[in-house]
């Protein structure tokens, strides 16, 4: 398996803009997270999904973000209109059988920035 | 309000060093605490403890849980420049839902 596949990789954009991130999980696995990471915050949880549906979003920091997961192989973050605070590392993670090992497969994370 | 907080937040030694991580932490609904190790990129796994006292252990790396003082400690011996990463330990607690804080990690450095 090619695992956790996200895009883009680096995405530079203006204030107000919106942005679009984009993840497939591994195949077969049935819960997905979306996580920020940043110097000062660390690695934040922003909303997770459990067979394509929303469990807990209570991390995603205001309406400006929402999340999607029309299917098992796809999800997307969005941020409208984006900010210069918004700037961080965005990553990506799927599991199966987290409960039991903890065990997460992260993505090589989207590096947004906004000027 | 759940706290992960390790140290050092950084640390370098040499080659064949040995080096202690430490990870406490305050949650609600305790289920289990997670090492990963990140290079450049993505995280990646390395244990999961869910009960005191039980040492897990792969290769030169061993981590231990005291559920009692709350905390874990990450012990690497024999380093090697390979082991130069940050290390994150997370606490995942809630009920059936899962809820996995980080904390800010530690900076390893080995120098040859």
């Amino acid at each position: 398996d090619a695992g956790v596949i996200q895009s883009p990789r680096h995405e530079v954009t203006e204030m107000g803009q919106e942005v679009t991130l984009r993840c497939k999980p591994i195949s077969g696995h049935d819960y997905l997270f979306w996580y920020r990471q940043t110097m000062m915050r660390g690695l934040e949880l922003l909303i997770y999904f459990n067979n394509n549906v929303p469990i807990d979003d209570s991390g995603m920091p205001e309406d400006r973000f929402s999340a999607k997961m029309p299917n098992a192989s796809f999800s997307t973050l969005k941020i409208q209109p984006s900010e210069p605070r918004d700037s961080a590392v965005y990553f990506c993670a799927s599991s199966w059988d987290y409960l039991d090992t903890g065990e997460l497969f992260f993505g090589e994370g989207s590096r947004l920035t906004v000027l | 309000e759940d706290k992960v907080v390790q140290s050092p937040l950084s640390l370098v030694v040499h080659e064949g060093d040995t080096v202690t991580l430490n990870c406490s932490y305050e949650v609600t609904n305790f289920r289990s605490l997670l090492w990963y190790k990140q290079e450049k990129k993505a995280p990646t796994f390395l244990f999961m403890l869910t009960s005191s006292g039980i040492e897990k252990k792969s290769g030169r790396l061993s981590s231990i849980l005291d559920k009692k003082e709350l905390f874990s400690i990450l012990n690497i011996t024999a380093t090697q420049t390979g082991d130069s990463a940050v290390y994150l330990c997370a606490v995942n607690s809630g009920g059936s839902n899962y809820k996995l804080t980080f904390g800010k990690g530690t900076l390893l450095t080995v120098n040859p």
